[in-house]
């Protein structure tokens, strides 16, 4: 079975900029989540999707903004880049959630914005 | 509010050792604790998933166990060798999200 992918890997941007970021879950799984990584603040969440619907959203400014498609592949778009953003991106995804489940995360997608 | 603290925050063990990593939790009421492993600039591999019913799970030369009474679970790694080298890293779910430890970065040298 096929793990979760993150597309693209690697990504430059300029600051002011926009982004979008894709997961793909692995098949069968409904529920999607984002964290961003950086060596300061560590994992922290962004948002987590379920059936197409934002059930959690961390503490992120609304320039953070995700959505979730009918077959749970997800999204997830920053505008208006700033340097702090600059961080790894990770999906994770798990049948249902709720705190039950095993979670799976992708490969990532390494942002640098300049 | 769950707090996730790791010690120690690194090692660093010459091959063969035996070695302990720890993760304490302040909140007992948890569905399960998840151990992973994150190699430099990579993704997270789950290691082991703990239910809060159990008190250890096994997966190769990987033991975790799981006190929840305490706030604590080790992951315990036997024989270490140089290809465990990597960040590990524990986390327990609170409602839709995982609130993760900070990490005990291991190295094995030959």
């Amino acid at each position: 079975k096929a793990g979760v992918t993150q597309t693209p890997r690697y990504l430059i941007k300029t600051r002011g900029q926009q982004v979008t970021l894709s997961c793909s879950p692995i098949s069968g799984h409904r529920s999607v989540s984002w964290y961003q990584q950086t060596p300061g603040q560590g994992l922290q969440f962004l948002f987590e999707y379920f059936s197409e619907t934002q059930r959690n959203k961390g503490n992120f400014p609304g320039r953070f903004s995700g959505r979730q498609f009918s077959n749970s592949r997800s999204e997830m778009n920053v505008s208006t880049l700033e340097l702090g953003d600059s961080a790894l991106y990770l999906c994770a995804s798990s049948l249902e959630n709720r705190g039950h489940d095993e979670q799976y995360f992708g490969p990532g997608t390494r942002l640098t914005v300049t | 509010k769950q707090e996730v603290t790791q010690i120690p925050a690194a090692l660093s063990v010459p091959e063969g050792e035996n070695l302990v990593l720890n993760c304490s939790f302040t909140d007992s009421a948890i569905y399960n604790l998840q151990w992973f492993r994150q190699d430099p600039g990579k993704g997270l591999t789950s290691l082991l998933l703990i239910q809060s019913s159990q008190r250890e799970q096994t997966s190769g030369r990987l033991n975790a166990s799981l006190d929840k009474s305490s706030g604590r679970s080790t992951l315990y790694i036997a024989a270490s060798q140089p290809g465990d080298s990597a960040t590990y890293l524990c986390a327990v779910p609170n409602t839709d999200k995982l609130i993760f430890g900070t990490g005990t970065r291991l190295q094995v040298f030959p």
